[in-house]
């Protein structure tokens, strides 16, 4: 079982660049989201989707778009980046309905310079 | 106000003793759930245990268990026989509203727990 998939593992921006964190789960979930985590600060939920064509704002959203086009796939844009938007950031699923335990992809590092 | 409070920073606990991780949590809704995460050096996330606020008894998975105290809005993981393997980060989290289709969570800013030999 792959579970959930992020690519890349790590990544390194300049300051205006954009581009998309990859996301895809393999277990049907209907719920996704992306977390970003800073140091001190624990995990701040950026957006999430409970289902395909269903996207809605978690607590820092800003500087942040999503999709939800499949079941399967969640990605996250970056416009602009800026320095403040270094983190490792998180992706995460579930079923609804049933257990609210999330599954975690691996992360991804994101620097921006 | 911070809605989960972690106090402690870092933890020591010698191996083979018991150990709680504290977590105190601010909500006005009368349905919720509360996570506890663990977060080892390679960074990988792995749910621990879960208690919902209607639940009557404190969960409990193998060495893990929830000490869910409801008045005092405390929840807190108690850890038995501590292994080397158990030094990690840890994250208490919380789930506001009804499950139904809500599971977002507010994640505390972590434990750092350290097991020594």
């Amino acid at each position: 079982n792959a579970g959930v998939t992020q690519t890349p593992k790590f990544q390194v921006l300049k300051t205006g660049q954009s581009m998309t964190l990859q996301c895809a789960q393999d277990m049907n979930h209907e719920y996704m989201s992306w977390y970003r985590q800073d140091p001190g600060m624990g995990l701040r939920l950026i957006h999430y989707s409970v289902g395909a064509g269903i996207t809605d704002q978690g607590e820092v959203p800003n500087g942040y778009n999503v999709s939800r086009s499949t079941t399967e796939d969640f990605p996250l844009r970056l416009l602009s980046a800026a320095p403040s938007q270094t983190s490792v950031y998180f992706c995460a699923s579930t079923e609804l309905g049933g257990t609210e335990k999330l599954f975690f992809g691996s992360g991804t590092q994101l620097s921006v310079l | 106000a911070q809605k989960i409070t972690q106090t402690q920073p870092g933890m020591f606990v010698q191996e083979k003793e018991a150990v709680t991780l504290d977590c105190t949590y601010d909500t006005s809704d009368p349905s919720y759930g509360l996570f506890w995460y663990k977060q080892p050096s390679s960074g990988e996330m792995i749910f621990l245990i879960y208690q919902g606020s209607y639940d009557q008894q404190n969960a409990t998975e193998g060495r893990y268990s929830l000490n869910f105290q409801k008045a005092r809005k405390s929840a807190n993981l108690v850890i038995s026989a501590s292994q080397l393997g158990d030094s990690a980060m840890y994250f208490c989290a919380m789930r506001e509203g009804p499950s139904g289709s809500a599971r977002q969570l507010t994640f505390g800013s972590g434990t750092q727990l350290t097991v020594l030999p």
